[in-house]
């Protein structure tokens, strides 16, 4: 079974500041992972996504994470906030195991931009 | 490209009442999912079609019927609802099933059932 948790459901940086959400993951075998952005009033949208190859990741936006199998983390950084970046975060994971390919989330973190 | 939208956007129930979501796809994407989102317990998948004409159960499908008609629409229906189902519904599309798959979300539809 796959597990996601994202430490701290709420996070507030200053505007300029580093992003830093965290996630980690259980799986018994190589993940795909997924970082999903959810403004206000809207629907889900992918940010970047692991599957093979460079650990580090570039997104949308300026985002980037870096997968780290050692620690089974997939955290999501930013160098500088913007206030449009406020919005609810998701990392997310998936398995290749045949007929049972669901991506399963975690909770969400909330970013709040301080002016 | 609309890409993924859902209707309606709001709706109010008493409940046992019935209602039907509407998911449209304009991609041509194979695979077709439902999920409910509600505050701190992130997305959970109800029901998922892998093609035209199938469906097939997720983590949390009871009280929640599915059809899959034309490969472009799926719909979510709730033939008796109840207060537990106030939630917010998001509809997605991916191309294939692979895990790798990048999956495309609707606007999401907010359900209160009263």
């Amino acid at each position: 079974a796959q597990s996601v948790t994202q430490l701290g459901s709420h996070v507030s940086v200053s505007e300029g500041a580093l992003v830093l959400l965290r996630c980690n993951y259980s799986s018994s075998v190589p993940p795909y992972l997924f970082w999903y952005v959810q403004y206000p009033n809207q629907g889900l949208q992918l940010l970047l996504k692991y599957t093979t190859g460079a650990t580090l990741v570039k997104g949308i936006n300026g985002f980037e994470a870096e997968f780290k199998k050692s620690e089974t983390s997939f955290h999501l950084t930013k160098p500088s906030a913007h206030m449009s970046d406020a919005a609810e975060y998701f990392c997310a994971v998936s398995t290749t195991n045949f007929g049972n390919e669901k991506l399963t989330f975690g909770t969400g973190t909330r970013l709040t931009i301080i002016p | 490209n609309a890409g993924v939208t859902q209707t309606p956007k709001f709706r109010v129930l008493k409940t046992g009442q019935s209602m039907t979501l509407l998911c449209a796809q304009d991609m041509n994407h194979e695979y077709m999912y439902w999920y409910r989102q509600d505050p701190g317990m992130g997305l959970r998948l109800i029901h998922y079609s892998v093609g035209e004409g199938t469906t097939a159960k997720g983590e949390v499908p009871d009280g929640y019927n599915v059809s899959r008609l034309k490969k472009q629409n799926f719909l979510l229906g709730l033939e008796s609802a109840a207060p537990s189902q106030t939630s917010v519904y998001f509809c997605a599309s991916s191309y294939s099933g692979f895990a790798k798959e990048t999956q495309y979300f609707g606007p999401g539809t907010r359900l209160l059932v009263l």
